[in-house]
């Protein structure tokens, strides 16, 4: 059982779209991070969260921290092929991975 | 140093072998993570050790399967008499720091496959 839903579980987009990916729980935590991951690799991180409320931009990707603490979002703006992967949230030092969005990016 | 490193990435065994990974982290991490991660899922916790000391053991680690990391470097995940429910991604992860918070940072997995 995973505390953390991810969704949608897959994205298709076109080179240059937006897209946003959702993750949500019924639970508080006190941080929370965004990874991305390849096919055959481990997953690479790309942002912790720690303040609700927060937001932190990394190049074309946005990142949102709710309020509660309870939720995140990931923004991605004009996608590039090099954008497509799984990406995966995740809470808490134990690490409770969502079960990941599928990004693909078409050129 | 550059990362977190695992051996083997790949492993094919036969039904009720036994098979042992290995896991160097980051040099000056004091924590070490085991997760397994099934095709379409996230990756799913299995133990941490916090220098030498195994901390926690998740319910998904059955008695098959034993972690150990002896001088609080590299640690080596053991799966005894293997079943074709056991092939999965073992990722290893590692960080630094006492906070209820780290970032930890991932090895390129072992795909274990069990004929």
């Amino acid at each position: 059982t995973q505390l953390l839903e991810q969704s949608p579980q897959f994205l298709s987009i076109q080179e240059g779209e937006n897209l946003t990916v959702y993750c949500n729980s019924s639970s508080v935590f006190s941080s929370l991070q965004w990874y991305r991951q390849e096919p055959g690799e481990g997953p690479v991180l790309l942002v912790t969260v720690v303040t609700g409320g927060e937001v932190k931009k990394l190049k074309r990707l946005t990142f949102q921290f709710g309020d509660a603490r309870k939720d995140s979002s990931l923004h991605i703006t004009a996608a590039q092929p090099g954008d497509t992967g799984l990406y995966l949230c995740a809470g808490d030092y134990k690490l409770s991975f969502g079960a990941g969005t599928t990004v693909t990016v078409r050129a | 140093d550059t990362g977190v490193s695992q051996n083997p990435r790949h492993k094919i065994t036969k039904r009720g072998q036994n098979v042992t990974f290995r896991c160097d982290p980051i040099s000056e991490h004091n924590r070490l993570y085991w997760y397994r991660q099934t095709l379409g899922q996230g990756p799913e916790f299995l133990t941490y050790f916090q220098n030498e000391a195994q901390l926690e053991k998740s319910r998904l680690l059955s008695d098959r399967f034993s972690a150990e990391r002896p001088k609080g470097s590299f640690s080596t995940l053991e799966i005894q008499r293997t079943e074709q429910g056991d092939s999965a991604m073992y990722l290893c992860a590692s960080s630094q720091g006492q906070a209820s918070y780290n970032e930890q940072f991932f090895g390129p997995g072992t795909r274990l496959t069990v004929l």
